[in-house]
């Protein structure tokens, strides 16, 4: 099972709403990943939890907040959203971050509107 | 910082005939991966294949295979017989050591298979 599951694949959010993306995987994967990626862009790295510790926060506002509560899932807090954070967000994982070689596993992405 | 660049933004290619995507990268550091992904309108990133800078050997998975020039810091996608299911936009990505685990990626080049 090679899969990194994102819900929803579909959210409309006001800029005062509250809400949530969720990531899950069950290939026993210590390092799980957020990206944001706009339209015909590359993935932006925001976040890496490895072994459930953030690791790394590439100075994301603070109005996303990341989530591990345990090493099968990946959550993503939204709050006071702007239009521009209007986005696709890729949830992916690997077995170790450190190991450079290791595969990525991408989800299939969150579609985010901000309106 | 290291940075990848990928020159060609859309490509394409005739059903069954072989097209290579360019990319290439800058780094000072001596260990490191390179990988190429592909992302289909289904959105999801799908790892084709890696390359280890140790390793002189070029990759290949099946129709794909890679023109590693470590030297001239090039990493070059050879996509043979071609399908349909190719259509996608490629992404050309780097990871090393000391800080730099992070997915890098390039700008993308779009894949049109002509049938």
């Amino acid at each position: 099972d090679t899969e990194v599951t994102q819900t929803p694949k579909h959210l409309v959010m006001g800029m005062t709403n509250k809400k949530s993306l969720k990531c899950e995987q069950h290939m026993g994967h210590r390092a799980m990943y957020w990206y944001k990626q706009k339209a015909k862009k590359p993935p932006e790295l925001m976040f890496v939890y490895s072994y459930e510790k953030l690791s790394i926060n590439e100075s994301v506002p603070s109005r996303f907040s990341p989530e591990c509560p345990n090493s099968s899932l990946l959550n993503l807090h939204l709050h006071a959203l702007q239009p521009e954070d209007s986005a696709l967000y890729l949830c992916a994982s690997s077995q170790d971050f450190r190991r450079l070689g290791n595969t990525i596993y991408f989800g299939e992405g969150s579609w985010l509107t901000v309106v | 910082a290291q940075t990848v660049t990928q020159s060609q933004p859309e490509m394409s290619v005739q059903e069954a005939e072989t097209v290579t995507l360019s990319c290439t990268y800058d780094t000072s550091e001596s260990d490191y991966y390179l990988f190429w992904y592909k992302q289909p309108p289904s959105r999801q990133m799908i790892l084709v294949i890696r390359q280890e800078a140790y390793k002189q050997q070029n990759a290949t998975e099946n129709r794909f295979s890679v023109n590693f020039q470590k030297a001239a810091k090039s990493f070059s996608l050879k996509i043979s017989d071609s399908q349909l299911g190719d259509a996608a936009m490629y992404f050309c990505a780097y990871r090393s050591t000391g800080g730099n685990e992070k997915l890098t990626f390039g700008t993308g080049t779009r894949l049109t298979i002509i049938p």
